[in-house]
Formats: C-alpha cells, sequence, structure tokens
C-alpha cells in the first residue's frame, strides 16, 4: 500500500521568494518519487522524479526535490519564484518492483504574488 | 514535445448522447494506458486501466457499461461516456507509461486533457 500526504491545499508566496511544497509519502516497498504540475484546464505535465539514484533531484523550470527517506519526505523547492509558475503541484507515489500506477496527493496550489 | 496526445481538448454535448475520447501515444508503443477523472479543484481518480487486446480493467464504482474503454491498438485507446448526463461533466484525462532505460521503471506521461460538458 502507499499514499502520499501534500501538506497545504494552497501556498502564497511573492515573486522572487523561496518556493516550498511539501509531499510526504509511505510505502511498503522502495518508492519511485514524483512531482507534476498542472496548467489551467491542462493536463499533467512531469516536473522531476526519484528513482533511487542521487537523493537531489533536479527538474524543469529550476525546480528540485531531494528525498528524504528518515522523514519520508520528497519536498518540492525552487529558489526564486516566477509568475508563471502558478499552477497545481501533485506529489505522486508508486512502487519501484510492482505496478508504476501512480498514487497522487490532493495538490497544492502554488499563488505567486507580483 | 508532447508525448501523449488527446481528442477532443473539450466537447459540449447534450445530455443523452455518447462522447468519444480519443488518447494516443506519439513516440512510443502502449500496452497500457490509464484514464482518469478530475473533478474542479480535486486531485485526478484513476477510472480504469485499458489493456492493448483484453478488457479495461476498471476501479471500483466506475460503471462499465457507462465508460467504455477501447484499446484498439498499441498507440490508441478511446473513451466512450455513453448516454452522457450532467453529472458527467469533467476533465478526463489520460496517462501511457513510457520505458526509460537503464531506469527499472516507466514513468507516466499524461495527455493534456479532455473536458467534458454535459448539458
Amino acid at each position: 500500500a502507499q499514499s502520499v500526504t501534500q501538506l497545504g491545499s494552497h501556498v502564497s508566496v511573492s515573486e522572487g521568494a523561496l518556493v516550498l511544497l511539501r509531499c510526504n509519502y509511505s510505502s511498503s516497498v522502495p518508492p519511485y518519487l514524483f512531482w507534476y504540475v498542472q496548467y489551467p484546464n491542462q493536463g499533467l505535465q512531469l516536473l522531476l522524479k526519484y528513482t533511487s539514484a542521487a537523493t537531489l533531484v533536479k527538474g524543469i523550470n529550476g525546480f528540485e526535490a531531494e528525498f528524504k527517506k528518515s522523514e519520508t519526505s520528497f519536498h518540492l523547492t525552487k529558489p526564486s519564484a516566477h509568475m508563471s509558475d502558478a499552477a497545481e503541484y501533485f506529489c505522486a507515489v508508486s512502487s519501484s518492483g510492482g505496478s508504476y500506477i501512480p498514487t497522487f496527493g490532493r495538490g497544492t496550489s502554488l499563488i505567486v504574488h507580483p | 514535445g508532447a508525448v501523449v496526445s488527446q481528442h477532443p481538448s473539450r466537447v459540449i454535448c447534450k445530455s443523452g448522447t455518447s462522447v468519444k475520447i480519443e488518447c494516443r501515444s506519439l513516440d512510443f508503443q502502449a500496452t497500457t494506458m490509464f484514464w482518469y477523472r478530475q473533478f474542479p479543484k480535486q486531485s485526478l481518480m484513476l477510472m480504469a486501466t485499458s489493456n492493448e487486446g483484453s478488457k479495461a480493467t476498471y476501479e471500483q464504482g466506475v460503471e462499465k457499461d457507462k465508460f467504455l474503454i477501447n484499446h484498439a491498438s498499441l498507440t490508441l485507446s478511446t473513451l466512450t461516456v455513453t448516454s452522457a448526463h450532467p453529472e458527467d461533466s469533467s476533465f478526463y484525462i489520460c496517462s501511457a507509461p513510457k520505458p526509460e532505460t537503464g531506469r527499472g521503471t516507466d514513468t507516466q506521461y499524461f495527455g493534456p486533457g479532455t473536458r467534458l460538458t454535459v448539458l
């Protein structure tokens, strides 16, 4: 069984400020972890993924995430927010040794203020 | 560029009609594709797994006679919403796993979604 908890349904930051979106997972086997971004009325776009290689994963658009096994976390960060980063962000987990169907968190809406 | 496409992106239909949504993998073959439904401000809900050459597998609570899935080829899956009603209005998203060489797992790539509005 696996699950994902995204803390905070909404995160609001100022343009240029640090972005931190939290994700904690639960998995009975070594997990594969993903962050997806969804812009209004669009599908999901893969930002980055962790697949048991380096624990610090760099993705597109300046985002990165760090896998911390001891904390069962995979938080998403970006040093400086842009207005264009405003979107819905989903964390997802899948099992490395079995089904690759990801289990999604409820999503976090990132709001960027000018 | 996009690796999974969906058509149409938006459809409005009258209650009682049927609507077909196509999902295509563009540069890889997918023996399995997935269909999700997303309500406003909510996460994705897996509806069914589409299997090429065999019957789809539906998640609990999803009516298989309402949501017909056909995986006609290794690059195409279709979802038909039969006798659509206003409560079927939603955002439907498909995904397909693309093999990642040497990584030991596939990565799900998602289509851009189809906005269905039933009047």
